[in-house]
């Protein structure tokens, strides 16, 4: 079964780097999002991307944030400046098609992102 | 604020029992229902969604939803000790939001 690939599964970095997490949707899913879940909360939504562009983007993805799709596979998130508070799991997901009931989400493994 | 609420647990079940899991929601113009199961530090794995009133079934999982009451639940029969996970509901609202909004999750413990 086609899967969502997230690469690394753990980035360690000190306040202030930048970091970029790396995700490839499945194949022939068209929309792209990237979730977190601090540690003990609930999963949170951060922005959805569509055709090359940000489709919707919560509070939570201010200027210190960027996505981008580089080449036909790759979605990445950017997160520059990173603070402690950014410490989380990130989950990237794909779906087929936008804002139809039979479009579920399907989840990637996750980095885990530890700013020191 | 669009809130999703679940209890969080634990609900601790025998080995071979149903379970019953709860979420409310209050936008009550949500269109889309959807339960996830986490295991400990991996990601939401998509068990089931549903749209429409009434159940829906699917193996040993059945979803139910009452928007009148705006309360979605999912059942599972004879359960297992790998069923033992915290299960997350999420709603997607209306208006073309591609957001799923996500309940806290209810830690389901399944005993041999």
């Amino acid at each position: 079964e086609p899967e969502v690939t997230q690469t690394p599964s753990h980035q360690v970095t000190q306040m202030g780097q930048e970091v970029i997490l790396h995700c490839v949707p499945i194949s022939n899913h068209l929309y792209f999002y990237w979730y977190r879940q601090i540690l003990g909360q609930k999963v949170e939504f951060l922005v959805s991307f569509y055709n090359n562009e940000i489709s919707e983007k919560s509070e939570i993805f201010d200027d210190q944030f960027s996505v981008e799709r580089p080449d036909g596979s790759n979605f990445t998130l950017k997160i520059r400046s990173t603070k402690l508070e950014d410490s989380a799991m990130y989950f990237c997901a794909s779906s087929v098609i936008r804002g139809r009931d039979n479009s579920p989400l399907h989840f990637g493994n996750g980095t885990r992102l530890t700013v020191t | 604020q669009k809130e999703v609420e679940q209890n969080s647990g634990p609900l601790s079940v025998p080995e071979g029992a149903i379970a019953s899991l709860n979420c409310t929601y209050s936008d009550r113009g949500s269109q889309s229902f959807f339960w996830y199961r986490q295991y400990s530090g991996k990601s939401p794995e998509l068990i089931m969604f549903i749209y429409s009133n009434g159940d829906k079934e699917d193996g040993r999982f059945t979803a139910q939803l009452n928007k009148a009451s705006q309360y979605v639940s999912l059942l599972i029969r004879d359960s297992q000790p790998s069923d033992s996970a915290t299960y997350l509901c999420a709603v997607r609202n209306q208006g073309g939001s591609e957001k799923l909004v996500f309940g806290k999750g209810t830690k389901l413990t399944v005993n041999p």
